[in-house]
């Protein structure tokens, strides 16, 4: 069974404005951390944001802030003030209890239009 | 001062062949992961290495042997090459506590002619 979710393969916003993307997860650990990466089209993984199941506020580095939703199983990365090189894939990643073993989800693309 | 680093980045080789990627990392991380990212973009987990110790070994076939000399090393060797292994195959580590993000290498993209 899938563990994440990303439900939209592909997504558009207009520069300047919020995005949302989806992510949505399945575990039956109490004890997890949920991780997003940007994938520019140079190939590189890149660390945006981490939160951890226990955290009782929502995660934010910058411009980036994750809405986690615990009941729902849902940790939806909200990038504000989009801008052009905010164009890239974006996966959602769970770290389950003091595991090494990281679930990535299947990437949705966001493009960015000027 | 590079955090996690691999070679080489691309890699054109013939069917059958045998190749090596390498990667290190200066990070003093205890675990180091090698994930394969098809056309597709997904990416999927191979091995996993904690202190020179397999701890993670998904369903790969076993042309695929991961070889872990020290901490700080993960190469991965790959026997017989198919078409089916032209990817991009990612190193990672991290530091082996709970909740922490890992740090991938630049990516090594193998093209099986």
């Amino acid at each position: 069974a899938q563990k994440i979710t990303q439900t939209q393969p592909g997504m558009f916003v207009q520069e300047k404005e919020a995005v949302t993307l989806d992510c949505t997860y399945d575990t039956s650990d109490p004890s997890y951390g949920l991780f997003w990466y940007k994938q520019p089209s140079s190939g590189e993984m890149i660390f945006l944001i981490y939160q951890g199941s226990y955290d009782q506020q929502n995660a934010t580095e910058g411009r980036y802030s994750l809405n986690f939703q615990k009941a729902r199983k849902s940790a939806n990365l909200v990038i504000s003030a989009s801008q052009l090189g905010d164009s890239a894939m974006y996966f959602c990643a769970m770290r389950e209890g003091y595991g090494q073993n990281f679930v990535f989800g299947p990437g949705t693309r966001l493009s960015v239009l000027p | 001062d590079t955090a996690v680093s691999q070679t080489p980045k691309y890699l054109v080789t013939q069917m059958g062949n045998d190749k090596s990627i390498k990667c290190e990392q200066n990070l003093g991380h205890d675990t180091m992961y090698w994930y394969k990212q098809d056309s597709k973009k997904f990416l999927k987990i191979m091995f996993s290495y904690n202190n020179k110790e397999l701890i993670i070994n998904e369903t790969v076939p076993n042309r695929f042997s991961p070889k872990s000399p020290d901490k700080a090393h993960l190469n991965l060797h790959i026997n017989s090459l198919e078409l089916g292994d032209s990817a991009v195959y990612f190193c990672a580590s991290s530091p082996g506590e709970s909740y922490n993000e890992q740090f991938f290498g630049p990516g090594t993209r193998l093209t099986v002619l």
